[in-house]
């Protein structure tokens, strides 16, 4: 069974620092494309970066470009979000989501989400 | 980047058909067949329910379908159940220097 599960959410100052992590199973990791989609409170959803199985790609939302950084460990699983500079905008549920091997798509698993709140 | 737009809000009654647009340009939608629609539950993350324009993934009723014209898909719900009131979001590749976009939201209500 395809799992994904985020962590390391939480409430942050403006001007500060927070790194998500998503821990995959049930699937071959290193073979798939990810992404990270985050939702403010009562909004929709806005996608935020994407990279490619061996991490070699990698696009940014114009909304988080330089400062925040994707990155992946295909030994451990794992995807991660370095998020800096956080603002209050930022504030949002943040999804981790597998691509399809077979087409060119954002999500065909998802993950809880974990709640970023960016606030003094 | 602009997200692609879409009804705020669409409804039906109980056995009816619904359609949902969502109009992009021709750097996304009207460029690539790689539009996908997702529904989401209150509290509930998303869930792929059409790619690839007119896909659907395994386990999907096939009440969903999907279509596109120019810069414009859509997504229909036939046979509209109660279950089916949630949000649905349109995304697209885009060639743009990002690589994905989505809709604004279209909220479903069953009457």
């Amino acid at each position: 069974e395809v799992q994904l599960v985020e962590s390391g959410g939480g409430l942050v100052q403006p001007g500060g620092s927070l790194r998500l992590s998503c821990a995959a199973s049930g699937f071959t990791f290193s073979s798939y494309e990810m992404n990270w989609v985050r939702q403010a409170p009562g909004k929709g959803l806005e996608w935020v970066s994407y990279i490619s199985s061996s991490g070699s790609t990698i696009y940014y939302a114009d909304s988080v470009k330089g400062r925040f950084t994707i990155s992946r460990d295909n030994a451990k699983n794992s995807l991660y979000l370095q998020m800096n500079s956080l603002r209050a905008e930022d504030t949002a549920v943040y999804y981790c989501a597998r691509g399809e091997m077979t087409t060119v798509v954002i999500g065909g698993y998802w993950g809880q989400g974990t709640l970023v709140t960016v606030s003094s | 980047q602009s997200a692609l737009t879409q009804p705020a809000s669409v409804s039906g009654s109980p056995g009816q058909s619904i359609t949902i647009s969502c109009t992009g340009t021709s750097s996304d939608v009207g460029g690539y067949n790689y539009v996908s629609w997702y529904q989401q539950h209150p509290g509930k993350a998303p869930k792929l329910m059409i790619y690839d324009v007119s896909n659907r993934p395994s386990g999907v009723s096939n009440r969903f379908s999907g279509s596109k014209s120019g810069n414009t898909a859509s997504l229909t719900i036939s046979g509209l159940q109660a279950e089916d009131e949630a949000d649905y979001y349109c995304s697209s590749y885009t060639s743009s220097s990002i690589r994905y976009v989505f809709g604004t939201g279209t909220k479903v209500t069953v009457l």
